[in-house]
């Protein structure tokens, strides 16, 4: 079964950092690119961040860019979001998800169940 | 950046009923085109890819259409299942990939 399992988020005051995990399972993790999506209150998706299967390519939103880095260990199946310089408006639900051909370029087949980060003093 | 205007906002529907709901982008995206339905406190789901293909396990009365701008997602006769939060998402051009605002379909 393909599974992606997130953790890491939590309750952090505002110029704080937090590091979020994503551990997949059941299908060859470096052959996907992985991106983050978080549902701000209120709010729709928004697409956060973006990695290629090798790691060699990667993108942000703007919102995030100089604060928000997206790396992954493909020996551990793990993808990871460092979030420095956390801001009230960066609280949500962040989602990590599998492209379905393994492109960037692609839709997202597979989603994790979503960790919480809110940024409040 | 491509932007992506989803309408109605909320639809008010009855079970059984079809319901049609739009996506709009900025500037053509080809067929590069995705749906998800999204219930309260669970993750997106995919339904649609590439503008009119279904995801595994998806439901045949779940069908898109489209190409450049305007696209389409038609649920043929609403299941109890069905109402939920859809969202349309391009992913022809980024960063960003943008998604919709999404639509509300809701109970009547």
């Amino acid at each position: 079964e393909v599974l992606l399992l997130e953790s890491g988020g939590g309750l952090v005051q505002p110029g704080g950092s937090l590091r979020l995990s994503c551990v997949a399972s059941g299908f060859t993790f470096s052959s996907y690119a992985m991106t983050w999506v978080r549902l701000g209150p209120g709010k729709g998706l928004e697409w956060v961040s973006v990695i290629s299967g090798s790691g060699g390519i990667t993108y942000s939103a703007d919102s995030v860019k100089g604060r928000f880095t997206i790396s992954r260990d493909n020996s551990e199946n793990t993808l990871y979001l460092q979030m420095n310089s956390l801001r009230a408006e960066d609280t949500a639900v962040y989602y990590c998800a599998k492209a379905y051909t393994g492109n960037i370029y692609d839709a997202y087949d597979i989603w994790g169940q979503g960790t919480m980060v809110s940024v409040s003093s | 950046e491509i932007a992506m205007t989803q309408s109605p906002a909320t639809l008010s529907m009855s079970p059984g009923e079809r319901a049609t709901l739009s996506c709009r982008a900025s500037q053509s995206i080809r067929s590069n085109l995705a749906w998800y339905q999204q219930q309260p406190g669970q993750a997106p789901r995919l339904l649609i890819y590439a503008t009119s293909s279904r995801a595994t396990g998806i439901s045949a009365r779940f069908s898109g259409s489209g190409s450049g701008t305007e696209f389409t997602l038609t649920i043929s006769s609403l299941q109890s299942e069905d109402f939920a939060v859809y969202y349309c998402q391009q992913y022809n051009n980024g960063p960003p990939w943008t998604f919709g605002q999404g639509t509300k379909v809701e109970i009547k």
